[in-house]
């Protein structure tokens, strides 16, 4: 098992560039998340999902896109990027048990570290 | 609005001296709790978590966390702390019945050998 992968880890993009950062999950997780962190303010939640085809959008969603097509797979799209969305992205999932939907852990991908100049 | 707080922004000990970072909640209903920790470079990992039970609960690496209904509190605790126990520790909470978990702004621990 390779867990939550994502892809890049490291990026430099310029201001209105776009790009899409990429979490794939090989734990047949219902639920997957996106979180940005900035310094001493935590993780903040971007966008979620709760299966293929169903996304929601969490704290913080402007700027950012999603797409859930597949079970694995959750990227996260940045369409014109803004010195703003400078941060390290997270990519996290759980399984999501309908007994004890909180209880279960969240498995967390190594992150993104995306500059925008 | 449902919360997580974390007091404490820094802290620096020596090596073998007890630690305990404090975690407060706001939350209806039934709460889940969880302490994460992210050491240097790498992605955060889970510590421990509370769902229902012993309010004693024991994580890895010799770390606990006492849930105190009544404080609303999750602190997290270790009797002697080590030089790799350097890392930042997230606070998490989740209300059972909801997908979304709120995380405290975490807490630096700087550990001195």
């Amino acid at each position: 098992n390779a867990g939550v992968t994502q892809t890049p880890k490291f990026r430099i993009l310029k201001i209105g560039q776009s790009m899409t950062l990429q979490c794939t999950q090989d734990m047949n997780h219902n639920y997957m998340y996106w979180y940005r962190q900035d310094p001493g303010m935590g993780l903040k939640l971007i966008y979620y999902s709760v299966g293929a085809g169903i996304t929601d959008k969490g704290e913080v969603p402007n700027g950012y896109n999603v797409s859930r097509s597949t079970t694995e797979d959750f990227p996260l799209r940045l369409e014109l990027a803004a010195p703003s969305q400078t941060s390290v992205y997270f990519c996290a999932s759980r399984l999501g048990t309908p007994q004890r939907q909180g209880a279960d852990t969240q498995y967390f991908g190594p992150g993104t570290r995306l500059t925008v100049l | 609005a449902q919360s997580v707080s974390q007091h404490n922004h820094h802290v620096i000990l020596s090596e073998a001296a007890s630690l305990e970072l404090g975690c407060n909640y706001s939350y209806g209903g039934t709460v889940n709790l969880f302490w994460y920790v992210q050491y240097p470079g790498q992605h955060l990992q889970l510590l421990l978590k509370y769902f229902s039970g012993d309010p004693l609960v024991k994580g890895i690496k010799g770390f606990e966390a006492e849930f105190i209904k009544s404080k609303f509190s999750f602190n997290l605790r270790k009797p002697s702390v080590q030089w790799s126990d350097t890392a930042e520790y997230f606070c998490a909470g989740h209300t059972s019945g909801t997908y979304k978990y709120i995380f405290g702004t975490g807490t630096r621990l700087k550990v001195l050998a």
